[in-house]
């Protein structure tokens, strides 16, 4: 079965700084999804990373995949209040079916402060 | 492109009660996603359906819970006989099956609450 972790759980950090997301899953995957979630709504999408050294930059966002070790990062460049939310990522299991069902990890609260 | 809507945004309900929510999708995708998201967690796969088949289950569907896709566009998921523990945020996502690489689209979900 499928499981992906994110670390940490909740983070606070001040504006400017630079912080790192962590999503670690435990199957084979190459395809790999986050997304971001804003309180009391949906789910929006960010990056879907299909290949080992995959990286992609958006504004302040740059997220990467490595499937040798079954690891995607999520990097924060000099966090702004705006991207004060909570970040998903989601992993499709390459051993099932072909309906490319999402299991996404626990999520990362964040809070950019002043 | 008017993205995926559900329908309601909220739903109060006593206990044993019944429950139906609209998904209508993103018009040209051809699968379509049911999740589960309880507060502070991840969504959970419940269904999916690519057009109007239902392809595939989660072992979290039980037997009072049942979706269809009778014309391939719009899908309704029913809760029979509501319990607390169903409280949570259902959402819908759509996405294009001829390219399995794009994300899924996500609605607003609906809220339900059990009394």
């Amino acid at each position: 079965e499928l499981k992906v972790e994110q670390n940490p759980l909740f983070l606070s950090m001040q504006e400017g700084k630079n912080y790192t997301i962590y999503c670690n899953y435990s199957t084979t995957s190459d395809r790999l999804y986050w997304y971001r979630q804003d309180p009391g709504k949906s789910l929006e999408s960010l990056f879907v990373l299909l290949s080992n050294g995959a990286v992609k930059q958006e504004g302040r966002l740059m997220a990467s995949l490595d499937t040798k070790a079954r690891l995607s990062t999520l990097h924060i460049t000099a966090a702004v209040h705006d991207l004060s939310a909570t970040y998903f990522c989601a992993v499709v299991d390459r051993h099932t079916d072909a309906g490319n069902m999402l299991t996404f990890g626990g999520g990362t609260r964040l809070m950019v402060k002043p | 492109d008017t993205g995926v809507s559900q329908d309601p945004r909220h739903k109060i309900t006593k206990r044993g009660q019944n429950v139906t929510f609209r998904c209508d999708p993103i018009s040209e995708h051809n699968r379509l996603y049911w999740y589960r998201q309880t507060l502070g967690q991840g969504p959970e796969f419940l269904t999916y359906f690519q057009n109007e088949a239902q392809l595939e289950k989660s072992r979290l569907l039980s037997d009072r819970f049942s979706a269809e896709r009778p014309k391939g566009s719009f899908s309704t998921l029913e809760i029979q006989r509501t319990e607390q523990g169903d409280s949570a945020m259902y959402l819908c996502a759509s996405t294009d099956g001829t390219n399995s690489n794009q994300p899924q689209h996500f609605g607003d979900g609906t809220r339900l609450s059990i009394l």
